[in-house]
């Protein structure tokens, strides 16, 4: 039972073109994650909501923009995707402010041509 | 802001011996330190974690332990097993600033087990 989902798992954009990942999720929690993670690295916060409050984390470029309509749906904007930007992309939630377990999603795996 | 450091980055052990991963931290208000194991191409999922009440915690093969004075933390398997064969990140909490508490991660150790 998927508690987490992204879509979709894989995505294929051109350098410039527009793109946007989808995260959904059935837990009613209050807060949305957004990651980066590029090869062998780990994951990078770009952003979260606390419910509809969005905080940008301050090395996060323009180019990423983040939009919540509701508690469980939460995208990832990418406006003009370089080839730098090609990583997976993670979406996390968990339950308040309190630090709690972050449940991630399986994941959007970018490709810039 | 937290800073993480983890060491090794890489750790390869036979099977049946154990394996230690250690991480230090910077921020002394952090209370919060999970620990994720993630396979290649896979989402990290959390396999243990420790608030800073509490100087250890164990689950089965799995233990980690935290010293609150020193900043640091650790991650003990034993008796491995080649499916433990992942790239493991501890992680500490951010201190809440109002917002949603944050973690940061550290770099990462890749654990092989070989047989």
């Amino acid at each position: 039972d998927a508690m987490v989902i992204q879509n979709p798992r894989y995505q294929v954009t051109q350098f410039g073109k527009p793109v946007t990942l989808s995260c959904s999720q059935t837990l009613n929690h209050n807060v949305m994650y957004w990651y980066q993670q590029k090869s062998s690295q780990a994951p990078k916060l770009l952003f979260h909501y606390y419910d509809k409050d969005f905080n940008n984390e301050a090395d996060t470029p323009d180019n990423f923009q983040s939009r919540r309509p509701n508690t469980s749906f939460c995208f990832l904007d990418i406006r003009s995707p370089g080839l730098g930007d090609a990583a997976m992309y993670l979406c996390a939630t968990s339950r308040d402010k309190v630090g709690r377990e972050q449940f991630f999603g399986p994941g959007t795996r970018l490709t810039v041509l | 802001g937290e800073n993480v450091e983890q060491h090794p980055s890489t750790l390869s052990v036979q099977e049946g011996d154990s394996a230690v991963i250690k991480c230090t931290y910077s921020d002394s208000a952090s209370n919060y330190f999970p620990w994720y194991k993630q396979e290649l191409g896979k989402r990290p999922q959390l396999i243990i974690d420790i608030r800073s009440n509490v100087g250890e915690k164990k689950d089965q093969r799995i233990a980690v332990t935290l010293n609150k004075t020193a900043k640091h933390f650790s991650l003990h398997i034993t008796e491995t097993q080649p499916e433990d064969s992942a790239v493991y990140f501890c992680a500490a909490t951010d201190r809440v600033t109002g917002t949603a508490s944050k973690l940061t991660f550290g770099t990462g150790t890749r654990l092989q087990v070989t047989l």
